[in-house]
């Protein structure tokens, strides 16, 4: 079993509806959980953090986790074609402080 | 808050050569930086941990000879592809670990090799 896992997609929505993206994860000593969106030939940016169970509202985008079922899923409100990118779940193991990525999601929004 | 920083952003080089990337934490102080390497439409591949004042702690398969990593402030890590080859072009990445208030890592903009 892959450490985390992500669908790979492609995840099609058009604009302004909700977009959902599920990842799971192996190791149930996991701390933190990340969320970052990466646009084409650029480097990762953070979208949301999460480290207790429950949901995190941040803008558009929530966050939920559920360490009981070791998944967390990233809602984004409104999509926007500029949500348009790949959505990489990063998990946080412990005290190396190392993350592992699930492969990544590729999201597109349609106008 | 919590701005990383890379140079250069891109580089061309000859195969045999050695090329420095730098990467910088702007407005916190990084005790532990990571490098990554992404192919085009691959993963991110953690290469090493870089952590101030003391080695880096490579992961495995990766040359620590070739790919020599220094940590000399809190602020500062720097990559050295040595001898690079045609095969080292990539995009080489490296993030900054915020501890405080809640222990979060934070990426540099990624610097695009190629080796001629």
């Amino acid at each position: 079993q892959k450490e985390v896992e992500q669908n790979s997609g492609p995840l099609s929505v058009p604009e302004g509806a909700i977009a959902s993206l599920n990842c799971t994860y192996s190791d149930r000593g996991s701390q933190s959980f990340f969320w970052y969106r990466q646009y084409s030939g650029k480097s990762p940016e953070l979208i949301m953090s999460i480290y207790s169970n429950g949901d995190k509202e941040d803008g558009r985008f929530t966050a939920q986790l559920n360490k009981a079922s070791q998944y967390v899923s990233l809602l984004i409100r409104d999509s926007q074609p500029s949500d348009s990118a790949t959505y990489l779940c990063a998990v946080n193991r412990g005290s190396n402080y190392k993350l592992t990525f699930g492969k990544g999601t590729l999201l597109t929004v349609n106008p | 808050g919590a701005v990383v920083s890379q140079h250069p952003s891109w580089v061309i080089c000859k195969s045999g050569t050695s090329v420095k990337i730098e990467c910088r934490s702007l407005d916190f102080q990084a005790t532990t930086m990571f490098w990554y390497r992404q192919f085009p439409k691959q993963s991110l591949m953690l290469m090493a941990t870089s952590n101030e004042g003391s080695k880096a702690t490579y992961e495995q398969g990766v040359e620590k000879d070739k790919f020599l990593i220094n940590h000399a402030s809190l602020t500062l890590s720097t990559l050295t592809v040595t001898s690079a080859h045609p095969e080292d072009s990539s995009f080489y990445i490296c993030s900054a670990r915020l501890a405080e208030p809640l222990d979060t890592q934070y990426f540099g903009p990624g610097t695009r090799l190629t080796v001629l």
